[in-house]
């Protein structure tokens, strides 16, 4: 069973860079999934932010493309999030996810990383 | 890409039955069978009740079932227990600007 775990600081500056990782375990980031970010704000819903195939193909959203980056490290089986000119809008719970499965597996989401922008 | 339509709230005494329903469009809902639906309780991440319109997950209680009638995607729980006291979100996969969206949410009361 594929398990993903969220890293990363919890506080960052208001026009700093948020980064956090995702680590892969029990299966190979490698495997033909898309692999994605997905923010919480507090009290509010979900919005997908982005999404990376192990080939290094990436789809973003475009409210937020011109300042999300989406990396995969094999090496290490995991990928990352950065998000630039962080503001308090950024606030939020970060997941990393597998939205759709491949071969028809069910999805499946880390547990979520809280990340608030505050100076 | 505009997010999937939901009731904000639904209400159910326990062991009624009750229904959350997910509207789209032909990009989304009604174009492919990829609907999936999540409950999250306050704190905790989303947990997946169905995946692919009507496929639940091994491990998920069989009162939770999934359907779709052209745009719109429906949750049933069936026997409501106060367990079931939570929000709940569906997503699709979409053909425009983003390849997912999310719904709006629905918060499910056991009165």
């Amino acid at each position: 069973q594929v398990q993903l775990q969220e890293s990363g600081p919890g506080l960052v500056k208001p026009s700093g860079t948020l980064s956090l990782t995702c680590a892969v375990s029990g299966g190979s980031i490698s495997s033909s999934n898309w692999w994605s970010w997905v923010r919480q704000p507090p009290g509010k819903g979900l919005e997908w932010i982005g999404e990376i195939y192990h080939s290094g193909s990436t789809n973003y959203n475009p409210s937020l493309k011109s300042r999300v980056t989406i990396s995969v490290d094999k090496s290490k089986n995991q990928f990352s999030l950065k998000l630039s000119s962080v503001t308090a809008a950024d606030t939020a719970v970060y997941y990393c996810a597998v939205l759709i499965a491949a071969a028809g597996t069910a999805p499946y989401w880390g547990q979520g990383t809280l990340v608030t922008v505050s100076s | 890409q505009s997010a999937l339509t939901q009731p904000a709230s639904v209400s159910g005494s326990p062991g009624q039955s009750i229904t959350i329903s997910c509207t789209g469009t032909s990009s989304d809902v009604g174009g492919y069978n990829y609907v999936s639906w999540y409950q999250q309780h306050p704190g905790k991440a989303p947990k997946l009740m169905i995946y692919d319109v009507s496929n639940r997950p091994s491990g998920v209680s069989n009162r939770f079932s999934g359907s779709k009638s052209g745009n719109t995607a429906s949750l049933t729980i069936s026997g409501l227990q106060a367990e079931d006291e939570a929000d709940y979100y569906c997503s699709s996969y979409t053909s425009s600007s983003t390849p997912y969206v999310f719904g709006t949410g629905t918060k499910v009361t056991v009165l």
